[in-house]
């Protein structure tokens, strides 16, 4: 089990740009959690997936921010029009059930 | 509101001496607790969950709820152990917070 995968780990855009960044959950687990990382911060919840459907989304911005968890592939993190403040680590989780929760490597995304 | 309180960011003991990372959380109800570690250039993992009440490499954090605590502790600390460790409570959604970590630093 190669573990819960994220790419791609280094993410360079520009002012305006969007940013996909991908996250594929270990085998067998149907629950996947996007967590934000700032620099100096512990990690913020984002949102709360399960297969096409979200379950909780109260820690995502409310503009530009959107996840996705389709019934084949992996999660998406989009984030539309990126500024400087989105600069920062996301890290993605799996579980099979709620708090065990198995982490990526995590995708460093730069806005320039 | 559910909080949980790091209040030392760096922590620098010599090996060998016993060490305390402190953690406090703020929950109505009864709380999930964790502690997770980041060792250098490696990902983010479980370390242990209070409701197991194991030692995992010699590390054992309490659960105090008189004190909204949750302490995690190790007797001799060794160079290995140096690493980020992050105090988690489970969230009422099944989602983690996390508290914004402390650093362990073990001096041979």
């Amino acid at each position: 089990n190669a573990g819960v995968m994220q790419n791609p780990r280094h993410l360079v855009r520009r002012r305006g740009q969007e940013a996909r960044l991908r996250c594929s959950p270990m085998k067998g687990h149907s629950h996947v959690y996007w967590y934000r990382q700032l620099p100096e911060e512990g990690l913020k919840f984002m949102v709360y997936l399960q297969k096409e459907n979200i379950i909780d989304e109260s820690g995502m911005p409310k503009e530009r921010f959107s996840a996705e968890f389709p019934k084949e592939g992996p999660s998406i993190l989009r984030i539309q029009q990126v500024v400087r403040g989105d600069s920062a680590a996301y890290f993605c989780a799996s579980s099979r059930n709620s708090y065990e929760q198995y982490f990526g490597p995590g995708t460093r995304l730069t806005v320039t | 509101a559910q909080r949980v309180t790091q209040p030392e960011k760096l922590l620098s003991v010599f090996k060998g001496a016993p060490v305390e990372l402190k953690c406090n959380y703020s929950y109505s109800g009864s709380p999930e607790l964790f502690w997770y570690v980041q060792y250098s250039r490696q990902r983010l993992q479980l370390l242990l969950r209070h409701i197991s009440r194991e030692s995992i490499k010699g590390f054992t954090a309490d659960l105090n709820k008189g004190e909204t605590s949750f302490h995690l502790k190790k007797p001799f600390a060794q160079e290995e152990d140096s690493a980020m460790y992050y105090c988690v409570l489970g969230g009422s959604q099944g989602n983690l917070i996390f508290g914004k970590g402390t650093k362990l630093s073990v001096k041979p």
